[in-house]
């Protein structure tokens, strides 16, 4: 399998502008985790999936963020409009609940995203 | 959002020495505590994880000890090598969400010098 594929990889943009992020997770996974990494606040869990059904959103900063999972291979990020403070590394992750499972999150390469 | 802390922040080990990075709870419902490394670039990626049912688990060089009374584990990396430098973070969740709600510590970076 190819892991967790997250694009793009680098996203330079100015404030104000709209920005997605997206992610496929490993087939046959059934959760699907978004994170926030920054050097004051970790890393954050913003949101999570289960079944392609959002589970807790409780991380999402405010209502600029927005996240879907239309089907089990895609999920994306949305921020509108942008601001500096969001400039992060922003990393997907998928996991597995069956019965052979180790619950184990897998994590994509990330999205480091600038806003200027 | 219930707390990890973990420390140092960072870590100078010598090439063949031990490394060990602490971590401590808040929340007694946590029962499942794994440990990620992160390399620049890269996605965190599990290292080794345990329940609180035993006190110690041992993977090749990389060691969990774990005291539930006092709410503490930590992590040791035995012989350290410099492809062990690395970001290395604890992280813990309660049993009834499985992993899903995996609280972060703020992460230590370490350094193994030659």
């Amino acid at each position: 399998d190819a892991g967790v594929i997250q694009s793009p990889r680098h996203e330079v943009t100015e404030m104000g502008q709209e920005v997605t992020l997206r992610c496929k997770p490993i087939s046959g996974h059934d959760y699907l985790f978004w994170y926030r990494q920054t050097m004051m606040r970790g890393l954050e869990l913003l949101i999570y999936f289960n079944n392609n059904v959002p589970i807790d959103d409780s991380g999402m900063p405010e209502d600029r963020f927005s996240a879907k999972m239309p089907n089990a291979s895609f999920s994306t990020l949305k921020i509108q409009p942008s601001e500096p403070r969001d400039s992060a590394v922003y990393f997907c992750a998928s996991s597995s609940s069956g019965l052979q499972s180790s619950y184990e999150q897998y994590f994509g390469p990330g999205t480091r995203l600038t806003v200027t | 959002q219930q707390q990890v802390k973990q420390s140092p922040q960072s870590l100078i080990v010598q090439k063949g020495g031990i490394s060990i990075i602490n971590c401590a709870y808040e929340n007694t419902a946590f029962d499942y505590f794994p440990w990620y490394q992160q390399f620049p670039g890269k996605g965190p990626a599990l290292l080794i994880a345990i329940r609180p049912d035993v006190s110690e688990k041992k993977e090749g060089r990389f060691t969990i000890s774990f005291n539930k009374s006092a709410k503490q584990f930590s992590l040791h990396i035995m012989d350290s090598q410099p492809g062990d430098s690395a970001t290395y973070f604890c992280a813990a969740s309660p049993s009834n969400f499985g992993n899903e709600k995996l609280t972060f510590g703020t992460g230590t970076r370490l350094t193994i010098i030659p």
